[in-house]
């Protein structure tokens, strides 16, 4: 689990605001996932890149939006930002996936972002 | 819908008595079966995670076991101690392996 960077670790931003927060996946990872937690609740799918591609995406609107770099690094955009957008962002890097089997994630330690 | 269904929410025990969470899922294709620990304010660390080709993994204190006849999975812990006070979720990879969706949390107190 450790090795799997994000940044920045906590952020203010006002409703109607973009933001992008990044993410370094562990060495030798070539997937990363983002994952919305809001407080009380368990984390929930956001979407998933690899090979610098969308993979799978979860119930999230196209306010949220990402990107991979070749160096496997990803960055996770929200625009027109809500209040209910509040919540901790979590990357979790893995290997990629091989026929049905799910893969090991590990997660960051997140990026804690208040709308207000 | 496809989902993971955790219990209790809450769980408060002795220190030294044995904690028991359980999950059920929905998608019997999902073969991959892992729990994650998070303290307050931070960020989910995997404990330990089982695979469908075995019915009960172990490591120290902590044991899964799987009943995939029954679609469900528990976390075991033994000798608690107050260090294991935290929230747990379960997780299994509905709709797609590519995508991991967890259970409500189960918030475990340990009272010394």
């Amino acid at each position: 689990d450790a090795g799997v960077t994000q940044s920045p670790t906590h952020l203010i931003k006002t409703r109607g605001q973009q933001v992008t927060l990044r993410c370094s996946p562990k060495s030798g990872h070539d997937t990363v996932s983002w994952y919305q937690q809001a407080l009380g609740q368990g984390p929930q799918f956001i979407f998933q890149y690899y090979e610098e591609e969308e993979r799978q995406r979860g119930n999230f609107p196209d306010r949220f939006s990402g990107h991979q770099y070749p160096n496997y690094s990803s960055e996770l955009n929200v625009n027109a930002l809500l209040l209910g957008d509040s919540a901790l962002y979590l990357c979790a890097s893995s290997l990629v996936l091989t026929g049905n089997s799910g893969n090991t994630i590990y997660f960051g330690e997140g990026s804690w972002l208040t709308v207000v | 819908g496809e989902n993971v269904e955790q219990h209790p929410s809450t769980l408060s025990v002795q220190e030294g008595d044995s904690a028991v969470i359980k999950c059920t899922y929905s998608d019997s294709a999902s073969n991959y079966f892992p729990w994650y620990k998070q303290e307050l304010g931070k960020r989910p660390q995997l404990i330990i995670d089982i695979r469908s080709n075995v019915g009960e993994k172990k490591d120290q204190r902590i044991a899964v076991t799987l009943n995939k006849t029954a679609k469900h999975f528990s976390l075991h812990i033994t000798e608690t101690q107050p260090e294991d006070s935290a929230v747990y979720f379960c997780a299994a990879p509905l709709r797609s392996a590519r995508q991991l969706t967890f259970g409500s949390g189960t918030q475990l107190t340990v009272l010394p």
